[in-house]
């Protein structure tokens, strides 16, 4: 199973430029999350979403956007990078359960932005 | 709010030694609390878990309860091995909340 899988796994923009990370999961989870993950900090939720077609903000969403047009998919997108959104970014996604349902990771996408 | 707190590390130990990572919360109600391991260039996955008061989690040789009394949940093993070398994490979750997670443990074991 392919579980949670992200897109790319390694990305070095300018300054300005903009993307978009891809996250897609094949385990029908009704909820799904990015994150960032930075030295001494832990993960820090940035946005997530609790179905298709819906958006939430997290923690540090300023500079992100994202959508789920599609159950299984959830985009990240940063329109003009900056040099502190250098990080490495992991989309996770859970069950319906919000008590303790787990959350499954995908495996990063390290961004470099200079 | 809610909020982890765990010890930093990094945490160096020798093969076979005993480890102890301590992670205590803050939060209202009754939240579950979790164990996530990060090793070298993957993605975090679920150690253990606990639900309720008192529950023991426990997978791979390690063990954490769930101690509402002292709002701790401490992760624990008895022998450690090469492969245990990681960052762990310690995270809660209230009903109808997101995840709430500590800032990592780095653990390396030597051989």
């Amino acid at each position: 199973n392919a579980g949670v899988t992200q897109t790319p796994k390694f990305r070095v923009l300018k300054t300005g430029q903009s993307m978009t990370l891809l996250c897609a999961q094949d385990m029908n989870h009704e909820y799904m999350y990015w994150y960032r993950q930075d030295p001494g900090m832990g993960l820090r939720l940035i946005h997530y979403s609790v179905g298709e077609g819906t958006t939430a903000k997290g923690e540090v969403p300023d500079g992100y956007n994202v959508s789920r047009l599609k159950k299984q998919n959830f985009l990240l997108g940063l329109e003009s990078a900056a040099p502190s959104q250098t990080s490495v970014y992991f989309c996770a996604s859970s069950y319906l359960d919000r008590d303790t349902g787990e959350l499954f990771f995908g495996e990063g996408s390290r961004l470099t932005v200079l | 709010g809610n909020s982890v707190t765990q010890m930093e590390g990094p945490v160096t130990l020798s093969e076979e030694a005993f480890l102890t990572i301590n992670c205590t919360y803050t939060a209202t109600g009754y939240p579950s609390l979790f164990w996530y391991v990060q090793y070298p260039g993957e993605g975090l996955q679920l150690l253990l878990k606990a639900t309720k008061a008192d529950d023991k989690g426990s997978n791979k040789g390690f063990e954490a309860t769930y101690r509402k009394e002292t709002t701790s949940f401490h992760l624990e093993k008895g022998s450690v091995q090469v492969s245990d070398s990681a960052v762990y994490f310690c995270a809660l979750r209230n009903y109808g909340q997101n995840f709430v997670f500590g800032p990592g443990t780095r653990l390396s074991v030597l051989p």
